[in-house]
């Protein structure tokens, strides 16, 4: 089946440091691949995308490239910030006939001090 | 934008009383999903819907059932609560974006506590 492994966190930054959280996965076939982005108390926001292989999805300064050979799908940012604290989800989308199949990693939590 | 609304951000209940967890999307999105949130574990499927009175269940089912009469609202009931269902509840819908992509909309969660 379908699964995500994420780095387990948390994370503990200072402000402008570089920011890597890995994450890789096992599927079937093609899935698209996700970072989603949850602060405190509210739900989930998708922070960025990639449908395929060598794909870079971006957002916010943050970027991930999808890469097949390794199934890894890496967070990166070069200079985080104190709002950059949150939650951090990789997960994985398969959509197969009508149907949708998500598949989420545990989440890394991510705290940038000033 | 999508709007993805759960009726209560906080709750407290009793063990044994039934709960009723609500969520409305209002894009017309065929399927939807509830996922409880623990620390430690991630995001767990409960139940998911792709479509009027059609459910799945998910990985989590039990103690659960959810309720699919109209399309933008998918309901989710503890029949009887028990403390073990204190946990963060979190709604989405599935859209498509111009890119062809599905993707995940998700509610602001509903923290419910059972004492």
């Amino acid at each position: 089946g379908n699964s995500v492994t994420q780095m387990e966190g948390p994370v503990t930054l200072s402000e402008e440091a570089f920011l890597t959280i890995n994450c890789t996965y096992t599927a079937t076939g093609y899935p698209s691949l996700f970072w989603y982005v949850q602060y405190p108390g509210e739900g989930l926001q998708l922070l960025l995308k990639a449908t395929k292989a060598d794909d870079k999805g971006s957002n916010k300064g943050f970027e991930a490239t999808y890469r097949k050979e390794t199934t890894s799908f890496h967070l990166e940012k070069g200079s985080v910030q104190v709002s950059d604290s949150a939650v951090y989800f990789c997960a994985l989308g398969r959509s197969a006939g009508g149907s949708y199949i998500p598949t989420f990693g545990r989440g890394t939590s991510l705290i940038v001090h000033p | 934008d999508v709007k993805v609304t759960q009726s209560s951000r906080y709750l407290v209940k009793r063990t044994g009383e039934k709960v009723f967890l609500e969520c409305v999307q209002d894009m017309d999105h065929e399927n939807m999903f509830w996922y409880r949130q623990d620390p430690g574990l991630g995001l767990r499927l409960i139940y998911f819907s792709y479509d009027v009175k059609m459910k799945e269940k998910g990985d989590i089912p039990e103690g659960y059932s959810v309720s699919r009469e109209k399309k933008e609202r998918f309901s989710l009931i503890l029949e009887s609560a028990s403390t073990n269902q204190t946990s963060m509840y979190l709604c989405a819908s599935r859209y498509r974006d111009r890119g062809g992509t599905d993707t995940q909309y998700f509610g602001p969660g509903t923290r419910l506590t059972v004492l």
